[in-house]
């Protein structure tokens, strides 16, 4: 069955320091997304990404984050500078159409100390 | 925006016994409904969805039931299994744009063998 492949599984990083957490969705799909998860909490929508642009964003993304598709597989959530609120684990989606379930990955958990 | 309201918050049965989960919306402009598992250090997989137009769907051992009116809908899991346990959320989401898709708050179900 197709996956959505998210790299790495778990970033430590420093505070203020530049992540690129990477995601390869599943190749016909046509609809993108990144999604994070505050230990415990409920899943919470950051951005979605179609025909190479964004197509909405939350609150949360805010101009520290940023995404792209930099060729025809890979899809890529940059924060520049991380704070310790950005600890979470972060989801990767696709769908093949914008009225059909997700298939999301299975995360990077990304630790800002 | 959309609030999605989840209950309960956890939920212990006996294996064979019956699960019930129930969710709210607020955006009566929402007309899609998925349910997702999640199991520990997974992301969230998509086990059953319902629109709008219909008020019931059955797979197997799971239905779900939705009532426009009242803005409610349920997941119904019977014959529940041990690996029926993980964490359930469910979701709203309006389509005819790039669906930002909103999660309630969990449950997280226990099957008691």
């Amino acid at each position: 069955e197709p996956e959505v492949t998210q790299t790495p599984s778990h970033q430590v990083t420093q505070m203020g320091q530049e992540v690129i957490l990477r995601c390869v969705p599943i190749s016909n799909h046509l609809y993108f997304y990144w999604y994070r998860q505050i230990l415990g909490q409920k899943v919470e929508f950051l951005v979605s990404f179609y025909n190479n642009e964004i197509s909405e964003k939350s609150e949360i993304f805010d101009d520290q984050f940023s995404v792209e598709r930099p060729d025809g597989s890979n899809f890529t959530l940059k924060i520049r500078s991380t704070k310790l609120e950005d600890s979470a684990m972060y989801f990767c989606a696709s769908s093949a159409r914008d009225d059909y379930g997700y298939t999301f990955g299975s995360g990077t958990r990304l630790t800002v100390v | 925006g959309e609030n999605v309201e989840q209950h309960p918050s956890t939920l212990s049965v006996q294996e064979g016994d019956s699960a019930v989960i129930k969710c709210t919306y607020s955006d009566s402009a929402s007309n899609y409904f998925p349910w997702y598992k999640q199991e520990l250090g997974k992301g969230p997989q998509l086990i059953i969805d319902i629109r709008s137009n219909v008020g019931e769907k059955k797979d197997q051992r799971i239905a779900v039931t939705l009532n426009k009116t009242a803005k409610h809908f349920s997941l119904h899991i019977t014959e529940t299994q041990p690996e029926d346990s993980a964490v359930y959320f469910c979701a709203a989401t309006s389509s005819g744009g790039y669906q930002k898709v909103t999660f309630g708050t969990g449950t997280k179900l226990q099957v008691i063998p």
